[in-house]
């Protein structure tokens, strides 16, 4: 089992729709999560971090954590076709090493 | 207030050569981690950096080292290169120790084994 879990994709949403990006993590003793977007030859950006079970949203980004499950989820609202990339899920407990998953690619049709 | 910055930006090397990647965190952090990138995956952790000591480490060879200076600036060295080793290196930076913070991105540099 991987540690941190993403579908590669593609994930196409129409422009305007929501796009919904899911992770799921093994170490349940993990405390951080962070989700990070990556233009193709760019090197990652963060977007939101989450620390506490429940939502968290900034601008058209929600993100939504379940430790019970261990499950983080990212919604983009009214998706726009810059916001077509790869969407990385990250994951961290404590001083221990950040795992990433394999990243969901995401296509906004215009 | 800068980012992080990472030099040089792209890097050509042949097989068996050594090459070093520098790497200058984001202003008030003192975490320094490096991540290789492969095209198609996600980063993959090297090792990370604190107090001038390596602190984490990723199943890499001892191929792989680094250093971190007192200015928390770093640096990634590599030996014998392999056509495996082609890929896209990363560095990030995090605050306070970096437990369960945030980790901000360089641009990369982009190594290339010929």
């Amino acid at each position: 089992q991987k540690e941190v879990e993403q579908n590669s994709g593609p994930l196409s949403v129409p422009e305007g729709a929501i796009a919904s990006l899911n992770c799921t993590y093994s170490d349940r003793g993990s405390q951080s999560f962070f989700w990070y977007r990556q233009y193709s030859g760019k090197s990652p950006e963060l977007i939101m971090f989450i620390y506490s079970n429940g939502d968290k949203e900034d601008g058209r980004f929600t993100a939504q954590l379940n430790k019970a499950s261990q499950y983080v989820s990212l919604l983009i609202r009214d998706s726009q076709p810059s916001d077509s990339a790869t969407y990385l899920c990250a994951v961290l407990r404590g001083y221990q090493k950040v795992t990433f998953g394999i990243g969901t690619k995401l296509q906004v049709i215009p | 207030d800068a980012g992080v910055t990472q030099s040089p930006t792209h890097l050509i090397k042949t097989r068996g050569q050594q090459v070093t990647l520098r790497c200058s965190p984001k202003s008030g952090h003192d975490t320094v981690s490096w991540y290789q990138q492969a095209l198609g995956q996600g980063p993959q952790f090297i090792f990370q950096y604190y107090e001038e000591e390596e602190r984490q480490r990723g199943n890499f060879p001892d191929r792989f080292s680094g250093h971190q200076f007192p200015n928390y600036s770093s640096e990634l060295n590599v030996n014998a290169l392999l056509l495996g080793d082609s890929a896209l290196y990363l560095c990030a930076s995090s605050e306070r120790g970096g437990s369960n913070q945030p980790q901000h991105f360089g641009d990369g540099t982009r190594l290339s084994i010929l």
